[in-house]
């Protein structure tokens, strides 16, 4: 068990709807990932959040969007799905800032199973 | 940009025997970690190994070891003893600073009895 809990595990929704996915980091981390992995695409990284500021985008469409709360859970919404967004959604944690350096090691959630049909 | 390359999309060995991934990256950071994630069936991300670039030792975890050729840019995982437990796909994955994973298509590996 990594620490890292995400909600719901599986999801199975219609094209058009829009979901929450959401992951609360391990006790103390400061720093929250989002990663998408899909058969086609292979694990992809899509936003980083750090202490409540977005830190980092990548690979993230505008139908998507994350926010990361003051008790540094994190929740990432999708909206307007499409039979392309069915994937596995991952969060991750790490430490962030921590004895004046970074500790970088991202620890996985077990996943949001999404399936849009 | 980085990269991470994984030129074995699935192996096989039997179990107890020694079995090496490949791992080659490219970037021209000086300053990066390197790791190895295990993705068993249940699709759980688990850290296997990890290693820091300014480190010239090879991280060394129980069965897992890795050899780290910076100048090469290779970073290959050998388990030793394998078990059936370790039937999994291995991502490998880079990371620079305080930043994003960028992982491999990684290999899977399946533990022959």
């Amino acid at each position: 068990d990594s620490g890292v809990t995400q909600t719901p595990k599986h999801l199975i929704t219609a094209t058009g709807q829009r979901v929450t996915l959401r992951c609360s980091p391990r006790s103390g981390d400061l720093s929250v990932y989002w990663y998408q992995q899909s058969l086609d695409q292979g694990l992809q990284f899509l936003i980083q959040y750090y202490n409540g500021e977005e830190r980092a985008k990548g690979n993230i469409l505008e139908r998507f969007s994350a926010q990361q709360f003051p008790d540094l859970h994190s929740e990432l919404n999708l909206s307007s799905l499409e039979l392309g967004d069915s994937a596995l959604y991952f969060c991750a944690s790490s430490p962030g800032l921590a004895g004046g350096r970074y500790q970088e090691t991202q620890y996985f959630g077990p996943g949001t199973r999404l399936l849009v049909l | 940009a980085q990269t991470v390359t994984q030129s074995q999309p699935e192996m096989s060995v039997q179990e107890a025997e020694t079995v090496t991934l490949s791992c080659t990256y490219d970037t021209s950071e000086s300053n990066y970690y390197l790791f190895w994630y295990k993705q068993p069936p249940s699709r759980q991300m688990i850290l296997v190994i990890r290693q820091e670039a300014y480190k010239q030792q090879n991280a060394t975890e129980n069965r897992f070891s890795v050899n780290f050729q910076k100048a090469a840019k290779s970073f290959s995982l050998k388990i030793s003893d394998s078990q059936l437990g370790d039937t999994a796909m291995y991502f490998c994955a880079f990371m620079r600073g305080n930043d994003k994973i960028i992982f491999g298509k990684g290999t899977r590996l399946h533990i022959l009895p």
